[in-house]
């Protein structure tokens, strides 16, 4: 049980064009989901928490105009990279929170989005 | 503000003991986590610790010491595909994870 999925999981695209990198929770419904980004022999790095139906909670320093999240369901949620750059190349992964006691989401990750940009 | 440390990189023999620390200074405390991460793969959950003491689960132990503020992981009889990188998060008191920048772990036969 609790399997995320995450398509694609592997782009490349132009710079200046869009993209979009979906985050499935297959067999449970997610209260939360979150999207982080991690550069080589980096950590995470949280980008933004959404829930379903409400907008995107971004960290400082993301900005919310380029990184468009998207959450329709309790079972996707969307992270659109707008006009993207080189810089941008980085590996996106998602993950899917069940909410326990006490106000904690248990993560359960997806597999990840390799996003290159030339 | 926030801090967690633990080592870049440890070389470890096939069949050895590995131990992996990790010291954290975090704005309240509501437990620790080990992650294990294969190159290009999403973090798999190892380890959930909130009070102190030795967690153990197979060849893997976690070990808690709150009032130190430090954790270490534990890896016996150390297999090849046990190369990988180690990320340690603590739940802070708004239950946000607070990731370490991981441990490279490379075991030669």
């Amino acid at each position: 049980g609790a399997v995320v999925s995450q398509h694609p999981s592997r782009v490349i695209c132009k710079s200046g064009t869009s993209v979009k990198i979906e985050c499935r929770s297959l067999d449970f419904q997610a209260t939360t989901m979150f999207w982080y980004r991690q550069f080589p022999k980096k950590s995470l790095m949280l980008m933004a928490t959404s829930n379903e139906g409400s907008k995107a909670t971004y960290e400082q320093g993301v900005e919310k105009d380029k990184f468009l999240i998207n959450h329709a369901s309790l079972t996707l949620s969307t992270l659109t990279v707008t006009s993207a750059h080189p810089e941008d190349s980085s590996f996106y992964i998602c993950s899917a929170g069940l909410l326990l006691a006490d106000s904690y989401n248990e993560q359960f990750f997806g597999p990840g989005t390799r996003l290159t940009v030339l | 503000g926030q801090n967690i440390d633990q080592p870049t990189e440890m070389t470890a023999t096939e069949g050895a003991i590995v131990q992996i620390n990790c010291t954290y200074q975090t704005s309240g405390f509501n437990g620790l986590f080990w992650y294990q991460q294969h190159a290009g793969e999403a973090p798999t959950f190892l380890s959930y610790n909130v009070l102190d003491g030795l967690e153990e689960k197979g060849r893997f132990s976690s070990f808690l010491s709150r009032s130190k503020g430090y954790s270490y992981l534990l890896l016996k009889e150390l297999q090849m595909k046990d190369s990988a990188s180690y990320l340690c998060a603590v739940l802070d008191s708004n239950y946000q994870l607070i990731w370490g920048a991981g441990t490279k772990l490379i075991i030669k036969p």
